[in-house]
């Protein structure tokens, strides 16, 4: 079975801070893709990134940057020079290859609030 | 965007009545999932499709039932609605193993 672990439910930083938002994951896939989800207070579900299993290149875009770390069974993401704008509901998730066992696995978010 | 349409974004029902929510998309994809989001829980899998007239339980499928008799649409029916059953539902495609989601659906039971 599937899980995905967010240990942290809620941070909150000052604007400027870096902050990191750990995800843990447990599988017994060996592809398997994991992902990053934003969700504003509007509600809607934002994709932010999809790493998959072969690839443990850290990834870089703009001032979001995600860690994938294979022995640890670890996919963090980190927010350099936070803002206010970034405060949102972060999910992190896991699915199988894709088929008949492409389900997506949620963890239960993290709530990040950015202070002025 | 796999242009996934949710009906209805919100609906207040009474306990003990049935309700219907509607996920259309527009992309021909083969997989679509139905989640609910829960304080606390993030997002659970209800049901899912992998292709006309087939579908399977999630982790969450007690007092839920879907149909799909077209590929485009994708029904999930709350027999008898339940206070418990409150929830934000989402709508969710995949193709390739990218998943798109609906904007939700906010269902009060009351």
């Amino acid at each position: 079975a599937q899980k995905v672990t967010q240990a942290q439910t809620e941070i909150s930083v000052v604007e400027k801070e870096d902050v990191t938002l750990d995800c843990v994951y447990e599988t017994r896939d060996t592809t398997y893709y994991l992902f990053w989800y934003k969700q504003p207070p509007s509600g809607e579900l934002v994709f932010l990134i999809r790493r998959n299993s072969f690839d443990e290149q850290n990834e870089i875009s703009g001032r979001y940057s995600w860690n994938f770390q294979k022995s640890t069974s670890s996919f963090n993401f980190t927010i350099t020079a936070s803002q206010v704008v970034d405060s949102a509901v972060y999910f992190c998730a896991l699915s199988g290859p894709t088929g008949a066992n492409s389900k997506l696995t949620f963890g239960k978010g993290i709530t990040l609030s950015v202070r002025p | 965007d796999a242009g996934i349409t949710q009906s209805p974004r919100h609906k207040v029902t009474e306990t003990g009545t049935p309700v219907t929510l509607r996920c259309h998309q527009t992309e021909n994809h083969r997989y679509m999932y139905w989640y609910r989001q829960d304080p606390g829980h993030g997002l659970r899998l209800i049901h899912y499709s992998y292709g006309v007239k087939d579908t399977d339980k999630g982790e969450v499928s007690d007092g839920y039932s879907v149909s799909r008799s077209k590929t485009e649409d994708f029904l999930l029916t709350l027999e008898s609605a339940t206070s418990s059953q409150t929830s934000v539902y989402f709508c969710a495609t995949t193709w390739d193993g990218s998943y798109t989601f609906g904007s939700g659906t906010r269902l009060t039971v009351v």
